[in-house]
């Protein structure tokens, strides 16, 4: 079956580094996108791995390890408005459907 | 530019009655996703098209619903028979290529919200 799993809430302060988890267990991998989503919009694309390693887009930074089924997303110098939740979602591979995690809600505090 | 729009924004409608909710993707997109997203949770897969040809239909919950894209555009997901159970929010995204290529994102529109009394 396919699988993604996230925490379902975290907190953190303003200024502060967090670092958001996500493994999946899925039918092949053919990439792992990270997306960022407020209370009652659309979510909206972070960050794309389909290879091991760090990839570094200003405050934020994703991690993949595919031998471990597991990426991170790292936020940070936290501010109010990254107050939202945030999507993990893997690229099977066959059909190359999308599959996402539950999210992660994410509160920032001053 | 215009993103991914979808309407109806707000359905409501009575039990046992069909609804058709429209995408328009981003101009020039090849790929449309549709996806079901309930309160506090992530999209839910429903089905996909590459053009006008449907994918992928392995998250379309039964045979009350069904998808169409016939000129590789503008999509209509239908629900007939409606019941309660399909009350959510529903999600069009759209990719400019087609997926597993390369790196390829999906913009979502805004939903449309369907209310099932």
């Amino acid at each position: 079956g396919q699988n993604i799993d996230q925490p379902t809430e975290m907190t953190a302060t303003e200024g502060a580094i967090v670092q958001i988890n996500c493994t999946y267990q899925t039918s092949g991998f053919n990439g792992l996108f990270w997306y960022q989503q407020h209370a009652g919009e659309a979510p909206t694309f972070l960050s794309y791995n389909v290879l091991d390693g760090l990839e570094e887009k200003g405050r934020f930074s994703s991690f993949l390890s595919r031998s471990k089924g597991y990426s991170y997303l790292l936020l940070k110098e936290l501010q109010m408005k990254d107050s939202a939740s945030y999507l993990c979602a893997v690229i099977t591979s066959g059909t190359y459907k999308y599959i996402f995690g539950t999210g992660t809600r994410l509160k920032v505090l001053a | 530019g215009a993103g991914v729009s979808q309407s109806p924004r707000y359905k409501v409608t009575k039990r046992g009655q069909d609804v058709a909710l429209r995408c328009d993707p981003i101009s020039g997109h090849v790929s449309l996703y549709w996806y079901r997203q309930a309160l506090g949770q992530g999209p839910e897969f429903l089905t996909y098209f590459n053009y006008e040809a449907q994918q992928d239909k392995s998250g379309l919950p039964n045979d009350r619903f069904s998808a169409e894209r016939p000129e590789g555009s503008i999509s209509t997901l239908t629900i007939q028979r409606t019941e309660q159970r399909d009350s959510a929010m529903y999600r069009c995204a759209s990719s400019l290529r087609v997926p597993g290529g390369s790196t390829d994102t999906q913009y979502f529109g805004p939903g449309t919200r369907l209310t099932v009394l």
